[in-house]
C-alpha cells in the first residue's frame, strides 16, 4: 500500500489561500488521492478525491502532477473554521479501507 | 435525513472487563466500518461488516469483534481490555453496491473509550 508524507502542521491567517502537499512516491496505477477534514472530537470528513490533474468542488481543489508521485489540497480563502486536520489517503477506488497517517494540523488565525 | 449515529459518547472501564460500541449508519447505507483513534494519531481500520459478515479485517487481535444487524446497525465488542484500547472508536457507513461512491465513507461522531 503506498504510503504518504504530509506537513506535521500548517498555520495561515483568514481570507488566505492554504496548499497542503502530500508525497506518494510509490503511488499504484490503480490508487486514487483523497482527502479528509477533522475537527476535534468529530469523526472525519471525505473532503474531495482525484486520480490525475486537477478535481475542484465547492470546497476545496486538488492538483495532481502527471507523475503522480504528489498532490497539492488547495483551500481557497481559509477561515477561522478551516481548524482542523488534513489527511491525504491514496488507495484503490472504492476500497474497503481507508488508510490513515498523522495529517497536517491546520491552524487558522484571525 | 440522520447521519451516522454512535453510542455511548463516552465511557470509562478498567482493565480486563469488555465493551460494546453501538453505531447506526447513515439513511439508505448498507456497509459499516470500524476505526480506532488513539490520541494524536489517524484513525487505523478495524473491519468492515456488509451483509451481516465481516468482510475485511485490518490487524486487530481477536479480542476485537463485531456484529452487523439485519437493519445494518453495527456494534463493536472488545474483549479483555487493556490500558492501550484508550482511544476514540469510529463507526464511518456506506453504500457498498454505489459505483461512485469512491472512498468517501460518513463517519460518526465516535466514542471515546478510557481503560483504567
Amino acid at each position: 500500500l503506498a504510503k504518504t508524507t504530509q506537513p506535521i502542521s500548517m498555520d495561515s491567517y483568514e481570507g488566505q489561500e492554504v496548499n497542503i502537499t502530500c508525497s506518494h512516491n510509490n503511488i499504484a496505477t490503480n490508487d486514487y488521492i483523497t482527502w479528509y477534514q477533522q475537527f476535534p472530537s468529530q469523526g472525519p470528513r471525505f473532503i474531495i478525491q482525484g486520480y490525475k490533474t486537477k478535481v475542484t468542488n465547492e470546497v476545496a481543489s486538488l492538483f495532481i502532477p502527471a507523475d503522480r508521485k504528489s498532490s497539492t489540497l488547495s483551500l481557497p480563502r481559509v477561515s477561522l473554521s478551516d481548524t482542523a486536520v488534513y489527511y491525504c489517503l491514496v488507495g484503490p477506488y472504492n476500497t474497503d479501507k481507508l488508510i490513515f497517517g498523522t495529517g497536517t494540523r491546520l491552524q487558522v488565525f484571525p | 435525513d440522520a447521519g451516522v449515529t454512535q453510542s455511548p459518547t463516552h465511557l470509562i472501564k478498567t482493565r480486563g472487563q469488555q465493551v460494546t460500541l453501538r453505531c447506526s449508519p447513515k439513511s439508505g447505507h448498507d456497509t459499516v466500518s470500524w476505526y480506532q483513534q488513539a490520541l494524536g494519531q489517524g484513525p487505523q481500520f478495524i473491519f468492515q461488516y456488509y451483509e451481516e459478515e465481516e468482510r475485511q479485517r485490518g490487524n486487530f487481535p481477536d479480542r476485537f469483534s463485531g456484529h452487523q444487524f439485519p437493519n445494518y446497525s453495527s456494534e463493536l465488542n472488545v474483549n479483555a481490555l487493556l490500558l492501550g484500547d484508550s482511544a476514540l472508536y469510529l463507526c464511518a457507513s456506506s453504500l457498498l453496491t454505489d459505483p461512485r461512491a469512491g472512498d468517501e465513507q460518513f463517519f460518526g461522531p465516535g466514542t471515546r473509550l478510557t481503560v483504567l
